[in-house]
């Protein structure tokens, strides 16, 4: 089955810095990346997310890229804030044959400090 | 739409007993997931319904658990017996469709059960 890397486990960052978290995965047949942002005590909502016929997409200071050969995808934020502080997680699907099932890395605890 | 609804919110009980968390989801989506979160392991996949059929439940740790969706709106992920090691945050999600052009994952709040 599919297994997501993430790293690093955690981010810490000046406010108005950008932030870079890297995500490997194993399935060659994944064809789905989102990234969700989960704040303490919250439920993890969508920020972002990327399909394998394309290799980047941004939303404002968000943007995400994808490399199928190399099997890695990253979530870049740029000019950091406070509000962003939360931890972000990557996943992987495969919405071939019978498996849709979205498997998540470890999750990565991003802090922006004023 | 109220977003995916669990229920309950928290819950404590002593090793041994049985726990029922309930999750309803958000009316139209055909796919349904359960996870679990803890610090060590993170999110976990324990079981996925598509149409209300078990699709993957490679997921799920032992015969302990169980979870079925008898209708569209309303699904159960029973443990029984409880142990310690069960104490996590469980998460329903659920999704529209499992084609290419589908994809976002909604959440609810989450169920904190807690095992003495």
């Amino acid at each position: 089955g599919e297994n997501v890397e993430q790293h690093p486990s955690t981010l810490s960052v000046q406010e108005g810095d950008s932030a870079v978290i890297k995500c490997t995965y194993s399935d060659s047949a994944s064809n789905y990346f989102p990234w969700y942002k989960q704040e303490l005590g919250k439920r993890p909502q969508l920020i972002i997310d990327i399909r394998s016929n394309v290799g980047e997409k941004k939303d404002q200071r968000i943007a995400v890229t994808l490399n199928k050969t190399a099997k890695h995808f990253s979530l870049h934020i740029t000019e950091t804030q406070p509000e962003d502080s939360a931890v972000y997680f990557c996943a992987a699907r495969n919405y071939g044959g019978s498996q849709g099932n979205l498997i998540f890395g470890k999750g990565t605890k991003l802090s922006v400090k004023p | 739409d109220a977003g995916v609804i669990q229920s309950p919110r928290h819950e404590v009980t002593e090793m041994g007993q049985e726990v029922t968390l309930r999750c309803k989801p958000i009316s139209g989506h055909n796919s349904l997931f359960w996870y679990r979160q803890t610090m060590m392991r993170g999110l976990e996949l324990l079981i996925y319904f598509n149409n209300n059929v078990p699709i993957d439940d490679s997921g799920m740790p032992e015969d302990r658990f169980s979870a079925k969706m008898p209708n569209a709106s309303f699904s159960t992920l029973k443990i029984q017996p409880s142990e310690p090691r069960d104490s996590a945050v469980y998460f329903c999600a659920s999704s529209l469709g499992a084609g290419f052009n589908t994809g976002e994952l909604f959440f609810g709040e989450g169920s904190r059960l807690t095992v003495l």
